[in-house]
């Protein structure tokens, strides 16, 4: 069973653009969450999507907004980047919604801000 | 602010000791969840604990909750070069949010 898939690996932009980052969920699996990780602040939520809708945000600025598909895939865009935006940016997918679930990261894509 | 207060931030250890990670909080999580993070990977799940004071056991690996459900250890006897990596508590609140802790950096030296 493949594992969950984030693409791209690693990303190099400029400040002021725009960047979409994606995620295919394991098989079946209907949640994805997205996480940003820094050294400086660790591991921090963005957002959570089940079945296309938005179900838990973060403390995140509006610069930052995500989607689901019908086949569970996920998106998430940043745009006017800054260079506080230079993260590590982990999906992670589940089977459901229930608190204790068991999360299924990805590898994340490695985004820098120039 | 975070939550979840690990500690300690960083550790260095011979192969063969033993060790302990903290995981605190003011907050009262309905369960915790710990992860170990190796470089250029997310997180993987070692252990989810639900029921105050519960306690774990994975190998070599030893988790407990605290009986009010507000802080974790992770307890590992006789640790090995292969135990290296970030370890990371994470807590789900009443919003099913999951809120993690900032980590503790592992090196086992052979």
């Amino acid at each position: 069973k493949a594992g969950v898939t984030q693409t791209p690996r690693y990303l190099i932009k400029t400040r002021g653009q725009q960047v979409t980052l994606s995620c295919s969920p394991i098989s079946g699996h209907r949640s994805v969450s997205w996480y940003q990780q820094t050294p400086g602040q660790g591991l921090q939520f963005l957002f959570e999507y089940f079945s296309e809708t938005q179900r838990n945000k973060g403390n995140f600025p509006g610069r930052f907004s995500g989607r689901q598909f019908s086949n569970s895939r996920s998106e998430m865009n940043v745009s006017t980047l800054e260079l506080g935006d230079s993260a590590l940016y982990l999906c992670a997918s589940s089977l459901k919604r229930e608190v204790g679930e068991k999360l299924f990261f990805g590898s994340g894509t490695q985004l820098s801000v120039l | 602010t975070q939550l979840l207060e690990q500690s300690p931030q960083f550790l260095s250890i011979q192969e063969g000791e033993n060790l302990t990670v903290y995981c605190n909080s003011s907050s009262v999580f309905s369960s915790l969840q710990w992860y170990r993070q190796e470089p250029g990977e997310g997180p993987v799940l070692l252990v989810t604990v639900v029921t105050g004071g519960e306690v774990k056991k994975l190998k070599r690996l030893t988790f407990q909750f605290g009986d009010a459900r507000k802080d974790s250890s992770l307890h590992i006897t006789a640790a090995q070069p292969g135990d290296t990596g970030l370890y990371l508590c994470a807590g789900y609140n009443a919003g099913n949010m999951l809120t993690f802790g900032g980590g503790t950096r592992l090196m086992v030296k052979p």
